[in-house]
């Protein structure tokens, strides 16, 4: 069974460039997450979706990022302008929800590495 | 609101040590507890879990107990090997929602 694919694994972009990552989520899992990593931090939800619909986009950023999970599997998080701030690691993870009967355990894709100039 | 709170590291070892990794946390319901460990270059994966209090999670010889009175769920391994060097994540899930809260994470380097 595949895993979470995330793309682009690293990205090196100027301030004020926009950028995008893909997440593909494992097959059946109807929540998705995405994560921001700072070097030596544990992981900090930016976004959840259950099926199509976010339901804690709390600590996303909403002025520059924004983010859309289409037909409740693909996600998509973009950032426009970034900032130099913004570097980071970017994780998608997904899982069977508690609330959907699963065990809440969260899979992990490899992350996509944002650099800003 | 909820929160974990984990030992800082790094945390260095020489093989075949009795390794633990502290964690606390504050939770207002009945919380999920896990550990998540990132291996060099790969994503986060589950490491262990327990979903009750006095509960023991165990995997590849790491264990930790759901201690309800202490809030706590620390990690334990009674002989660390050099492959174990990672960060180690330690997070809740309160019950009735799939939100998951991390920790900082512990990085654990073994020496040979």
């Amino acid at each position: 069974e595949a895993g979470v694919v995330q793309s682009p694994r690293y990205k090196i972009i100027e301030k004020k460039q926009p950028v995008a990552f893909w997440c593909n989520p494992i097959s059946g899992h109807n929540t998705l997450y995405w994560y921001l990593q700072n070097l030596g931090q544990g992981p900090e939800l930016l976004i959840r979706y259950e099926n199509e619909e976010a339901v804690d986009d709390s600590q996303l950023p909403k002025d520059r990022f924004s983010a859309e999970r289409l037909k409740g599997v693909d996600s998509t998080l973009k950032i426009q302008p970034a900032e130099l701030g913004d570097s980071a690691v970017y994780l998608c993870a997904s899982s069977l929800g508690l609330l959907a009967g699963g065990t809440g355990e969260l899979f992990f894709g490899e992350g996509s590495r944002l650099t800003v100039l | 609101g909820d929160s974990v709170t984990q030992m800082e590291g790094p945390v260095t070892l020489s093989e075949e040590a009795f390794l633990t990794i502290n964690c606390t946390y504050t939770a207002t319901g009945y919380p999920s507890l896990f550990w998540y460990v990132q291996y060099p270059g790969e994503g986060l994966q589950l490491l262990l879990k327990a979903t009750k209090a006095d509960d023991k999670g165990s995997n590849k010889g790491f264990e930790a107990t759901y201690r309800k009175e202490t809030t706590s769920f620390h990690l334990e391994k009674g002989s660390v090997q050099v492959s174990d060097s990672a960060v180690y994540f330690c997070a809740l899930s309160d019950r009735g929602d799939d939100k998951i809260i991390f920790g900082k994470g512990t990085r654990l380097h073994i020496l040979p």
